[in-house]
């Protein structure tokens, strides 16, 4: 059970927008960066999000990120089917001084 | 550009030990902290080890701490995971990732190792 809570599955339609929260606490999400991944088994896991709402060079703008208080939240617009794939949230645990990914929310473009 | 390369996975007992390596090329690995994570069959992503760039600060996850020891040879642009007294739980795809920690920027393709007698 991961520290930080993902929902385990999103849907919506090609085209519409989704987003994806991860909720933690004080010694996470509360006081550090956090970054979004992309992971389809198989392959490598992609960045798209990091120090809350930065996107690397490649990721298009259909990508978005947020964090307020002790949660965070990616955003995707313009769904695609090849959006399908795992997202997780990460961060950095100041109390347990240990990295932490979210559980992992798996995607389905309708 | 930017790769990074996994060798070392394989079939190992319980109990067992495996050496993990990543190969850097694009970069200078010297600048850079490193990481190890890992993917269960049917579970999430799990960080595993942190390395900085001088090898100053190291961080494991509880779940490998005393059994696995990261270690990088910045000359040979080569990060390693040792890994000792294997379980069966240990089974995973093992990813090695550039990045500080709060974020990893670049990954292999990955390692398959399995454990089981």
């Amino acid at each position: 059970q991961s520290v930080l809570t993902q929902p385990p599955s999103v849907s919506a339609a090609p085209g519409q927008k989704v987003t994806i929260s991860c909720s933690g606490s004080s010694s996470n999400i509360g006081n550090n960066y956090v970054s979004w991944y992309h992971h389809l088994p198989g392959t490598a896991p992609k960045l798209l999000i990091y120090d809350n709402n930065k996107r690397p060079s490649g990721i298009p703008d259909r990508f978005s990120g947020s964090k307020s208080g002790t949660s965070a939240t990616l955003g995707i617009t313009g769904l695609q089917t090849g959006d399908e794939a795992d997202y997780y949230c990460e961060t950095w645990d100041s109390s347990l001084s240990v990295a932490v990914f979210g559980g992992g929310t798996k995607l389905t473009v309708l | 550009e930017v790769q990074l390369a996994e060798s070392g996975g394989g079939l190992v007992q319980p109990g067992g030990s495996l050496r993990l390596s990543c190969a850097a090329s694009g970069f200078a690995l010297r600048s850079y902290g490193m990481n190890w994570v890992r993917r269960a069959p049917g579970k999430g992503l799990e960080w595993l080890a942190y390395i900085s760039f001088g090898s100053t600060n190291i961080f494991y996850a509880d779940s490998v701490k005393d059994r696995f020891t990261i270690s990088r040879d910045n000359a040979e642009n080569s990060l390693f995971l040792q890994m000792n007294s294997l379980r069966v739980e240990d089974t995973a795809v093992y990813y090695c990732a550039r990045g500080p920690l709060w974020y990893f920027d670049y990954w292999g393709q990955g390692t398959l190792v399995t454990v089981s007698s």
